[in-house]
């Protein structure tokens, strides 16, 4: 079974800083999609960056971009130039790409704190 | 477009309760998916449905859960006989299918009396 290993419950960082949050994985599977997800106190989950593992190069989305490592089931996110409304969980989540079921594997989650 | 649609936001019932929750997908999307969110922790798989069809409910605790899509309406995921451990967010998201990602609602948090 796939699973998915957030080893930070929380995070803090300065404001304008960069911050790196952890996700590691473990499947038997060669194509699937990894995802970080954002959840601020609203409670809406924001779909922030995602990666397909057949890529080699890593995803960026402006400020955000991650550091896919395939062989040794890595997927951290890092966050420049942090700004206060980054602060929020964050949850690392799988997915297996065929299959009869889309369905995400999330981690436990790290809280990031952002201090002005 | 609305986005995926949720409701209600919060909902409280009593121990041995009957607690329905509905999720309208976004327009054009036909595939809805149920996650369960106890306090502290991670989203969790319950259900994946099409319209009409349960395609994978391999997360659904096995009594006292059930989910429908119809043909017509939202979606409904419905708890039977209500206890105090089924309090937690759930989340519906939908997808137009195949790989294409979800799009999340913002949930529904039940609270068991």
């Amino acid at each position: 079974a796939q699973t998915v290993t957030q080893s930070q419950p929380e995070m803090s960082v300065q404001e304008a800083e960069t911050v790196t949050l952890s996700c590691t994985y473990d499947t038997s599977e060669s194509d699937y999609y990894l995802f970080w997800y954002k959840q601020p106190p609203s409670r809406q989950m924001i779909l922030v960056i995602r990666q397909e593992a057949y890529k080699q190069q890593n995803a960026t989305e402006n400020r955000f971009s991650v550091n896919f490592q395939k062989a040794a089931k890595s997927f951290s996110l890092k966050i420049s130039d942090s700004q206060l409304g980054d602060a929020a969980m964050y949850f690392c989540a799988y997915r297996r790409n065929g299959g009869a079921t889309n369905k995400l594997i999330f981690g436990t989650g790290t809280l990031l704190a952002v201090q002005p | 477009n609305a986005g995926v649609m949720q409701n209600p936001r919060h909902l409280v019932r009593r121990r041995g309760q009957e607690a329905r929750l509905r999720c309208s997908p976004m327009k054009g999307h036909s595939h809805v998916y149920w996650y369960r969110q106890l306090p502290e922790e991670g989203l969790k798989f319950m259900v994946y449905l099409q319209k009409e069809n349960i395609i994978d409910e391999s997360g659904m605790p096995k009594e006292r859960f059930s989910a429908e899509f119809p043909k017509e309406g939202p979606s409904i995921l419905r708890i039977q006989q209500v206890v105090r451990g089924d309090s937690a967010a759930y989340f519906c998201a939908s997808s137009p299918g195949g790989a294409e990602g979800y799009t999340f609602g913002s949930g529904t948090r039940l609270t068991v009396v």
